[in-house]
């Protein structure tokens, strides 16, 4: 079964630090691009950021752009998202989420759409004093 | 960023009935949208891609239809596992935006 597992959410002081941590298992994590998602309380999904197979590109929303860092370990099938300089509006389920592409042909062009097919359960981050 | 405004935000609907929930692009997106439905406690769950093609394992009776920049979801006969959320997420640029989100509510 294609699984991911997050851990290391708990309650940080704004300004503080967190390591998020994601095992992926069930599929070859190497091959896929990652993406970690999140949810405030009683809001809807934000997209966070996202890596490469390997590791080489990076993506990430502005309003973290500067204090979050995502990262990879292959070997050991991990997505790590380090965030620090922590806001009260950081406070969120932070969801780890495996990224599909797919080419497709239109017309002479082809292209590469993407989706998320596969969620975590989520680990829950609250930033408060 | 490519704003995604879904509508309505809220609709009340009876078992059974048929059921279409609009995403709106800010700009034009091609067919780079996806749909997932999310239950109260529990992570989303992909419908749709590439606005119209059904994920495997997802029900028929979910489609998906647009192209550019209005898209829609279409449940064809509303059934009690359906009461959820839906977001729709587009991916044709970064930072990959969701919409707000539409709860479909028993009437």
């Amino acid at each position: 079964e294609e699984q991911l597992v997050e851990s290391g959410g708990g309650l940080v002081q704004p300004g503080g630090s967190l390591r998020l941590s994601c095992a992926a298992s069930g599929f070859t994590f190497s091959t896929y691009w990652m993406s970690w998602v999140r949810q405030a309380p009683g809001k809807g999904l934000e997209w966070v950021a996202n890596i490469k197979q390997d590791g080489s590109e990076k993506n990430y929303v502005d309003s973290v752009k500067g204090r979050f860092t995502l990262s990879r370990d292959n070997a050991r099938n991990s997505l790590y998202l380090q965030m620090n300089s922590l806001r009260a509006e950081d406070t969120a389920v932070y969801y780890c989420a495996r990224d599909r592409s797919y080419g497709f042909w239109s017309g002479y062009n082809y292209y590469n759409n993407y989706y998320i097919d596969v969620w975590g359960k989520g680990t829950t981050v609250t930033v408060s004093s | 960023d490519i704003q995604l405004t879904q509508s309505p935000s809220f609709l009340s609907a009876s078992v059974g009935d048929r059921v279409t929930i609009t995403c709106r692009a800010s700009q034009g997106i091609s067919s780079y949208l996806a749909w997932y439905q999310q239950k109260p406690g529990k992570a989303p769950n992909l419908l749709i891609y590439g606005a119209s093609t059904l994920q495997s394992g997802v029900p028929s009776r979910f489609s998906g239809s647009g192209s550019g920049t209005e898209f829609t979801l279409t449940i064809s006969s509303l059934q009690p596992e359906d009461f959820a959320t839906y977001y729709c997420q587009q991916l044709n640029s970064y930072p990959r935006t969701f919409g707000g989100g539409t709860k479909v509510e028993i009437k």
